[in-house]
């Protein structure tokens, strides 16, 4: 079944200590992209990436890292993490980022809260 | 700059009445716009997109909706509200920003509640 995947899907934790969420997708997709959100803010883009080793900032990255060492993976870093970063994450991907009107696909996403 | 406004943050419909839920978008360029459902606990499911082609829609489950150029509109339509509908609605709008590929924004999403 083509899917994104997340892990975990919840995650409490405390101010200052490094998480990471794992994102992969099994359509041999070029592009994904990281998202939160937030009650009355709707979805915003943390970051994407257009291929492997390709990263690049989205509406909001401050406080956050990523990687994208193989095609299927997007991990998403948090190394310090803050109250204000409780929120739901989702990571999503499509097939290239390039194709006009190009479908995204999300992974049901990561509720993290952070104390 | 690029925005999708989502008018009523709530909406609340009778079973069997027409919901009607409403964005409208800013963008300098051709927009391509996406209406996505997400129902309670899960991600974002695609509903419907425009991509240029025909002006009225069709999507999954009965939705449909309208794009309107002189208004700036893409607003989702189903004439028949049915309890499974009952989900949080986001409409997006898609530019091509050169090389740095495809960028999305999201408008602040609609919840949609259908009473029996």
């Amino acid at each position: 079944e083509a899917q994104v995947t997340q892990n975990p899907r919840y995650l409490i934790t405390v101010t200052g200590k490094k998480l990471t969420v794992t994102c992969s997708q099994n359509m041999n997709h070029e592009y994904m992209s990281w998202y939160r959100q937030d009650p009355g803010l709707g979805l915003r883009q943390i970051y994407y990436s257009m291929n492997v080793e390709v990263t690049d900032k989205g509406d909001v990255p401050e406080g956050y890292k990523v990687s994208r060492k193989e095609k299927r993976n997007f991990p998403l870093i948090l190394e310090s993490p803050s109250p204000n970063q409780t929120s739901l994450y989702f990571c999503a991907s499509s097939l290239s980022g390039r194709l006009i009107g190009e479908t995204q696909y999300f992974g049901p996403g990561t509720r993290l809260l952070v104390l | 700059a690029q925005s999708v406004t989502q008018l009523g943050s709530h909406v609340s419909v009778s079973e069997g009445a027409l919901v009607l839920l409403r964005c409208n978008y800013s963008s300098s360029v051709p927009p391509y716009l996406f209406w996505y459902v997400q129902y309670p606990n899960q991600g974002l499911q695609l509903l419907l997109k425009y991509t240029s082609a025909a002006t009225l829609v069709k999507g999954i489950n009965g939705f449909e909706a309208e794009f309107k150029k002189s208004e700036t509109s893409f607003h989702l339509t189903k004439p028949s509200a049915h309890m499974s509908d009952a989900a949080e609605y986001f409409c997006a709008v898609s530019v091509r920003k050169g090389l740095a590929g495809n960028q999305f924004y999201f408008g602040t999403g609609t919840s949609l509640t259908v009473i029996p």
